[in-house]
């Protein structure tokens, strides 16, 4: 089945920075790869999702960068700010079934 | 409709005693998920719905665990002879294929209904 790993587990940058959150997936299928973000104690929230027919996506500051040949999609952060603190969880899926990462606490640091 | 709805927020129980939660998905949503969640983890996923049909149930859930969703709208997640290691958040999620657009499954969150066992 399918396999969603994702690194780092905690990451902590300074704010203005970048942050980059890289996700490998296993089954080849897999078209359908979106983002969430999940502050404390509030529900996940979709934030930027990308399908297997494209290799880039961007809003605003937000990115998304999917290599399907080497089945790895990323998630980049740029001119972070204090509200991006929070968990944030890639996912993989090829049906109804959505694979989760186990997530990434992203640090904002003043 | 402002999104799904789960209710109650909070509930406390002492071990033992049943314990059921209601989903209210998006209306023109067909698909229907409940997760649970545990501090510092990932959803982990319970059981799927594609309308009233169960479609899949994970193996991590035990027989105390049922869930319903009798009219393809609401849903019902029942936990029997609770057990402390039942206590988290339980999140219902909803998604639509019928958008016309293969390949994407857009889930919507609930609040959660956060779960303790004494």
């Amino acid at each position: 089945g399918e396999n969603v790993e994702q690194h780092p587990s905690t990451l902590s940058v300074q704010e203005g920075d970048s942050a980059v959150i890289k996700c490998t997936y296993s089954d080849s299928a897999s078209n359908y790869f979106p983002w969430y973000k999940q502050e404390l104690g509030k529900r996940p929230q979709l934030i930027i999702d990308i399908r297997s027919n494209v290799g880039e996506k961007k809003d605003q500051r937000i990115a998304v960068t999917l290599n399907k040949t080497a089945k790895h999609f990323s998630l980049h952060i740029t001119e972070t700010q204090p509200e991006d603190s929070a968990v944030y969880f890639c996912a993989a899926s090829s049906n109804y079934q959505l694979i989760w990462g186990a997530g990434t606490k992203l640090i904002i640091k003043p | 409709d402002t999104g799904v709805s789960q209710n109650p927020r909070h509930k406390i129980t002492k071990r033992g005693q049943n314990v059921t939660f209601r989903c209210d998905p998006i209306s023109e949503h067909n698909r229907l998920y409940w997760y649970r969640q545990t501090l510092g983890q990932g959803p982990e996923f319970l059981t799927y719905f594609q309308n009233e049909a169960q479609l899949e149930k994970s193996r991590l859930l035990s027989d105390r665990f049922s869930a319903e969703r009798p009219k393809g709208s609401f849903s019902t997640l029942e936990i029997q002879r609770t057990e402390q290691g039942d206590s988290a958040m339980y999140l219902c999620a909803s998604s639509s294929n019928r958008d016309g657009v293969s390949g994407a499954n857009v889930l919507t969150f609930g609040a959660g209904s956060r779960l303790t066992v004494l």
